[in-house]
């Protein structure tokens, strides 16, 4: 069965510093990784996938297979990423995506 | 339309009743999604179409639940007899098929509070 965790609830840094959110999965064949994000008042909305090696409004993950991690990294974090972001794992042939329980970042000005 | 859009935005009923929440997916998607999130977890996966038919349904929590999509366009779930541990955001998703990079673009959810 598929799981991914995202250790962290609660997240704070100061803006400037840079920031890593958590994210492990546990998965037996190949899965495909995506970090979605939730700005307030805004609907949830991808941010970026391990496929398209992208780095998206600073924003970069890799995916570790021998860690089965995929954290997300920032070298300067800035106010407008605070935010709520979701570590999801989509299965091989699968059509739907398994969601981890959250982190809440805050970048303290 | 722009984007994914439900209703209604906000559902307060009492236990035992039951709640219809829409979703109308972005034209010309095909694959639709309905995801329930709780207080403080991610969003849980209850049922996928593709077209009219259900694909995969493995995710609905019992029979109370139930989803349908007639047109393949927009689907209604549907929950009997409703209980207060459904209160929940529901979440609907669509993706288009073809190409797929996985994407999905939610909605803005269904607020359910069951007193």
């Amino acid at each position: 069965a598929q799981r991914v965790t995202q250790p962290e609830k609660l997240l704070s840094v100061f803006k400037g510093a840079p920031v890593e959110l958590k994210c492990n999965y546990s998965y037996s064949g190949s899965p495909e990784l995506f970090w979605y994000v939730q700005y307030s008042r805004q609907r949830l909305q991808l941010l970026l996938r391990h496929i398209s090696r992208e780095s998206i409004k600073g924003f970069t993950a890799d995916l570790n297979k021998g860690e089965t991690s995929f954290h997300l990294k920032k070298p300067f974090a800035q106010e407008e990423d605070s935010a709520m972001y979701y570590c999801a794992l989509r299965a091989g042939g699968a059509n739907n995506l398994f969601f981890g329980t959250g982190t809440r970042l805050t970048v303290i000005p | 339309g722009a984007g994914v859009s439900q209703t209604p935005s906000n559902k307060v009923t009492e236990k035992g009743k039951y709640v219809e929440l829409r979703c109308d997916p972005i034209s010309g998607h095909t694959a639709l999604y309905w995801y329930r999130q709780s207080l403080g977890q991610g969003p849980e996966f209850l049922i996928y179409f593709q077209g009219t038919g259900a694909a995969d349904d493995s995710g609905l929590p019992n029979d109370r639940f139930f989803a349908v999509r007639p047109e393949g366009s927009v689907s209604t779930l549907k929950i009997q007899r409703t209980e207060r541990g459904d209160s929940a955001v529901y979440l609907c998703a669509s993706r288009r098929t073809g190409g797929n990079t996985g994407e999905l673009f939610f909605g803005e959810g269904s607020r359910l509070t069951v007193l």
